[in-house]
């Protein structure tokens, strides 16, 4: 199976700031890696797929690169409603795996 | 407006089964490969599985975790998705989500609200 470390696993920020969290899989993935956002009790939001593409309706302060094995998920300017926990997912080979998240909270 | 609906989660002693279920609406289902996801109680994100569409003979795909216990299976006429769990283990206890796979990536780009399956004694 293919492993996702992620990090860091927690991140204090304040707003406005320019927050990068990384996503490494344990073998080459491709492309093929997809960044979501949960917020307490609500169903994780698609941000990015294919490392690179934003998902319609995400605001552009979002970006993702990468390709092959190390990733990441950039945010340019935190406003207070990105305050949440962030996942990666390989969608490269099955068992389709997550990262074990990273928390965005305010400083 | 694409809406995805789970329900038939609740308590059940290790050993025993249930039966999740997860109605769409607002897209065509029969045209998607879905995606069930479970998250433990303040833990990260499990993929538990998929199902292919009709287009590809509706195949399935299992986490190791619940291969041989778990089926996934769909009914296109009914717009629905289901998640056949036996042999339940405490290990097992999450929120379960259903999601659409996005057709031009693999990733799930509209999730259900979640239903809750506890396994305790």
């Amino acid at each position: 199976d293919i492993q996702l470390t992620q990090s860091p696993s927690f991140l204090s920020a304040s707003v406005g700031d320019r927050v990068t969290i990384t996503c490494r899989a344990s073998q080459g993935i491709n492309n093929y890696l997809a960044w979501y956002q949960q917020k307490p009790g609500k169903a994780p939001k698609l941000l990015i797929y294919a490392a690179s593409t934003l998902q319609s309706g995400v605001p552009s302060r979002f970006s993702g690169s990468g390709s092959g094995t190390e990733f990441t998920l950039t945010i340019s300017s935190l406003q207070p409603e990105d305050f949440a926990t962030y996942f990666c997912q390989q969608l490269n080979s099955y068992p389709l795996t997550f990262g074990g998240g990273t928390k965005v909270e305010i400083k | 407006e694409v809406q995805l609906v789970e329900s038939g989660g609740g308590l059940v002693q290790p050993g025993g089964s249930l039966r999740l279920s997860c109605v769409v609406s607002g897209f065509t289902f029969s045209d998607h490969y879905m995606d069930w996801v479970r998250q433990a109680p303040g833990k990260g994100l499990e993929w538990v599985g998929r199902t292919r569409n009709k287009e590809n003979s509706y195949t399935t795909e299992y986490a190791a975790s619940v291969e041989g216990r778990f089926t996934i299976s769909r009914d296109d006429s009914k717009n629905s998705l289901f998640l056949q769990m036996n042999s339940l283990k405490t290990e097992d206890t999450a929120v379960y989500f259903c999601a659409r796979v996005d057709s031009n990536s693999p990733a799930g780009d509209y999730w259900g609200q979640g239903t809750l399956v506890t396994v305790s004694s």
